[in-house]
């Protein structure tokens, strides 16, 4: 069966940088986008951006450009999130979601499990 | 960058009544690109809707979507206790693929 897992819950000085793993299992990793997702506590989904786990190929959003980098790994079917010189303001859950297109059609079904970034000193 | 704007903030209704939702663009998003999801406190999102119409895998029946241009809709024919959860909208149009603020359905 399809699973995404996400490695543990992190915190983190203001300043640091977190590293989220997310580990693919029950299809071919290469063949499915990875999107990146945050959620402030007690509030929406914010897009991060999304890494072809083929080619390696990135598209961040704007807000996080500079700050976050997306990367894989094949050989162990893991997609990676870092984000860096990190606020309280990132305090968040951070999701993977694999997302594809069929016949045009573009749909996300697969999600983590979530990890929760606390940002604190 | 597409904003999406759901209303309402928030919807309280009994079970058994039906729920409309409505999530309208800032400029017009392609029907293939429009999905919906459902968030649980503590959970991920579960996708509902694709395609705009088209109902994810296990998705009941009483749940459908529809629209096209900028006004999009998700539709809860009969309510159910399981369906009082948030509700978002996303566009995979152009990047970046943003997100609904969200609806909040809630027991009446």
């Amino acid at each position: 069966q399809v699973q995404l897992v996400q490695s543990g819950a992190e915190v983190k000085r203001p300043g640091a940088s977190v590293k989220v793993s997310c580990k693919a299992s029950g299809y071919t990793f290469t063949d499915y986008y990875i999107q990146w997702v945050r959620q402030a506590p007690g509030q929406g989904l914010e897009w991060m951006g999304w890494i072809n786990p083929k080619s390696g190929a990135t598209n961040y959003a704007q807000k996080f450009r500079g700050r976050v980098t997306m990367t894989r790994d094949t050989s162990v079917s893991t997609a990676y999130m870092e984000l860096t010189r990190l606020t309280s303001d990132d305090t968040a859950v951070f999701y993977c979601a694999r997302f594809f297109d069929i016949r045009g059609v573009v749909l996300s079904d697969y999600w983590g499990q979530g990890t929760l970034v606390t940002v604190s000193s | 960058e597409i904003v999406l704007t759901q209303s309402p903030g928030t919807l309280s209704l009994s079970p058994g009544e039906r729920a409309t939702l409505s999530c309208r663009a800032s400029q017009t998003v392609t029907s293939a690109y429009l999905v919906w999801y459902q968030q649980k406190p503590g959970q991920a999102p579960r996708l509902l809707m694709y395609g705009t119409s088209s109902r994810a895998t296990g998705i009941p029946d009483r749940f459908s979507g529809s629209g096209s241009g900028t006004d999009f809709t998700l539709t809860i024919s009969r309510l159910e206790p399981e369906d009082f959860a948030v509700y978002y909208c996303q566009h995979y149009g152009t990047t970046p693929y943003t997100f609904g603020q969200g609806t909040k359905l809630e027991i009446k």
